[in-house]
């Protein structure tokens, strides 16, 4: 089946610093490619929707200055969190969509805890 | 705006105790509802995409359902690796992303 791998799983970071995360479609092409983020005990929040080549579509109240995304490939997506905060600190999740599937599957990645101190 | 709401919150039952998990959504033109599993820490595993009303799929003990309102996730027998959060989302309206509920938290006691 359709594997997304994620990296980091967890990292901790100082405030103000970067963070990048990378996700990576392992056995299929993604056209697009997923960002969501997760709060304890809240539902998982979109936070951007990327394209091969094309710039990222963020959602609504979402910092795009502060959320960089780049989709440089069909098969690798990155977010870097710049400049980051302890509000910052959550679970990120990334999400793929094969091209070659009718069901427009979404597979998802491990995830990767942030912690900003 | 698509909404999506799932009930219970939290769910105790005893191992082989049946029961039901819900999903109510409101969106325009759905395209896809999804039903997936998350262990904690962990990302969400896909278990279900049903497509229109009527439309019903099983895997082990679980079977899922779809109306024009609504999803039920039937769960038969469950064992204790069946504890995890349930998690319903759909893809309607113009979104290309997918829209989640907060989940059940299902706990199987042996």
């Amino acid at each position: 089946g359709a594997v997304v791998s994620q990296h980091p799983s967890w990292v901790i970071c100082k405030s103000g610093t970067s963070v990048k995360i990378e996700c990576r479609s392992l056995d299929f092409q993604a056209t697009t490619m997923f960002w969501y983020r997760q709060f304890p005990k809240q539902s998982l929040m979109l936070m951007a929707t990327s394209n091969e080549g094309s710039k990222a579509t963020y959602e609504q109240g979402v910092e795009k200055d502060k959320f960089l995304i780049n989709h440089a490939s069909l098969t690798l997506s990155t977010l870097t969190v710049t400049s980051a905060h302890p509000e910052d600190s959550s679970f990120y999740i990334c999400s793929a969509r094969d091209r070659g599937q009718r069901a427009y599957g979404y597979t998802f990645g491990s995830g990767t805890r942030l912690t900003v101190v | 705006e698509d909404q999506v709401t799932q009930s219970p919150e939290a769910l105790r039952l005893q191992e082989g105790e049946s029961s039901s998990l819900n999903c109510s959504y409101t969106v325009s033109g759905l395209r896809g509802l999804f039903w997936y599993r998350q262990d904690p820490g962990k990302g969400p595993e896909f278990l279900f995409t049903l497509y229109s009303a009527g439309e019903e799929k099983e895997k082990e003990r679980l079977k899922a359902t779809l109306t024009k309102k609504e999803s039920f996730l039937h769960i038969t027998a469950p064992k204790p690796e069946d504890s995890a959060t349930y998690l319903c989302a759909v893809w309607g309206g113009g979104a290309d992303g997918l829209t989640f509920g907060k989940g059940t938290h299902l706990i199987i006691q042996p």
